[in-house]
């Protein structure tokens, strides 16, 4: 069974600083890795997914790496804003099907 | 409306009631699902459904009762349910359910659900 942990749980970071979110998953068998946003009480937003052949996927200020040999992950966050408080969540699909397993999360709050 | 919709956003109700809620996705995928988030916990998933049928049970109580008329349609029945049900409900929906590189899931807002 796939477990997928986060770490730290949360984090408070002041304005401008780079985040570093941790995402680790037992099973090493898996086609992709997303990587989501969830505001207090809302949905998830979809940020990045890593393809299993790739290195790492970027999207703005966003940076995810993936090494998946060894069960991993990384979120990079360049020069963090008020705005990119949020709960930060990972989730990988089991091999063979689309059923995603979640970390419980990393919850970052940016000081201004 | 686009990506995925959930209706009501806040759902407040009684053990004895039945209520319904409803997701609606205009992706044109085939696969959608039924997620419960509590505090504290990971999300859990609930109910898969490709093509109209289910595919996946989770080890769910009788009390939620899952129907998909069409791709683009899915409800969660509810009824007696327990304090301990509150929680988020989200509804998720994929192009299938294959194992690929590109298959992303995209979520809907929630139902945020309180039992009295």
């Amino acid at each position: 069974k796939q477990e997928v942990t986060q770490i730290p749980a949360a984090l408070s970071v002041p304005e401008g600083e780079n985040l570093v979110l941790n995402c680790s998953f037992t099973d090493s068998a898996i086609y992709n890795l997303q990587w989501f946003r969830q505001d207090p009480g809302k949905g998830l937003t979809s940020l990045l997914l890593i393809q299993s052949s790739q290195r790492e996927q970027t999207s703005g200020r966003l940076n995810a790496s993936l090494d998946k040999s060894s069960g991993r992950s990384t979120l990079y966050i360049a020069a963090s804003q008020p705005g990119d408080s949020a709960t930060y969540l990972c989730a990988v699909p089991a091999y063979g099907n689309n059923r995603l397993a979640f970390g419980k999360g990393n919850q970052v709050v940016v000081i201004p | 409306e686009t990506g995925v919709t959930q209706t009501p956003r806040h759902l407040v109700m009684g053990m004895t009631n039945k209520k319904s809620l409803k997701c609606e996705q205009h992706l044109g995928h085939n696969a959608m699902y039924w997620y419960k988030q509590s505090a504290k916990k990971p999300l859990e998933l609930m109910f898969v459904y490709n093509f109209k049928e289910q595919t996946e049970n989770n080890s769910v109580p009788s009390r939620f009762s899952p129907e998909c008329p069409n791709s683009s349609h899915l409800f969660l029945h509810l009824h007696t349910l327990q304090p301990e049900d509150s929680a988020l409900y989200l509804c998720a929906s994929s192009q299938d359910l294959g194992g690929s590189i590109y298959n992303e899931q995209f979520f809907g807002p929630g139902t945020r659900l309180t039992v009295l």
